[in-house]
């Protein structure tokens, strides 16, 4: 079963606009990961928020973590064309809540930067 | 460094025939996973590993069996194949301290199509 589910599916804004994107899961966890993946390749490790950190930056990427909503926000400053793709966010369960050792994904939202 | 590889890129299949796909990863990473993904969907775990000679199931193990005999390798094998089986399939790899799983590396998908 999923655990994060992202919202919007799609989401299409105009190059320099900055495009946010969030993620909301149901179970306790130890991180939450976010990926990108552009058609047809692999996925593309992007940015890592533990359970007791709020905020996190790298680069244009700025995460947010709000534990006590069980959801997440993906924030990509001054868009480029080269940002279309779609991104998935993916939660490593807590030990507590019996979680496999594997990360669980939403479904993803497909972002276009239209030139 | 090569990072996580598969073999082959692309393969049809026909209603029970059977078939291994290869992961091979060069970066001494103790888990590795397999994952597919439907159109539409996100990631899905087949079967993970959490060190050479172990394997446990994932969310959608059923018609799928792997084996880790060697640390940089994880074989995903189809016994009978099925059209349900038509997916495209990543391999990961990833390090772990204690209980929390860091960032996985993905390899570049292998399309798989039964007829």
């Amino acid at each position: 079963s999923q655990q994060g589910e992202e919202d919007p599916q799609a989401l299409s804004i105009q190059e320099g606009e900055n495009a946010t994107m969030n993620c909301s899961y149901k179970t306790s966890i130890n991180n939450l990961q976010w990926y990108r993946q552009n058609s047809g390749r692999g996925l593309v490790h992007l940015i890592l928020i533990r359970s007791n950190e709020r905020e996190k930056h790298s680069g244009r990427l700025r995460v947010t973590l709000d534990t006590s909503k069980k959801s997440s926000s993906l924030l990509i400053t001054a868009s480029r064309a080269a940002d279309t793709a779609s991104y998935f966010c993916a939660t490593q369960q807590g030990f507590a809540g019996g979680g496999a050792d594997g990360l669980t994904f939403g479904k993803g939202t497909h972002l276009i930067i239209q030139p | 460094n090569a990072g996580v590889t598969q073999t082959p890129k692309f393969r049809v299949l026909k209603t029970g025939q059977s078939m291994t796909l290869l992961c091979a990863q060069d970066m001494n990473h103790e888990y590795m996973y397999w994952y597919r993904q439907d159109p539409g969907m996100g990631l899905r775990l087949i079967h993970y590993s959490v060190g050479e000679g172990t394997t446990a199931k994932g969310e959608v193990p059923d018609g799928y069996n792997v084996s880790r005999l060697k640390k940089q390798n994880f074989l995903l094998g189809l016994e009978s194949a099925a059209p349900s089986q038509t997916s495209v399939y990543f391999c990961a790899s990833s390090t772990r301290y204690r209980q929390e799983t860091y960032e996985q590396y993905f390899g570049p998908g292998t399309r798989l199509t039964v007829t």
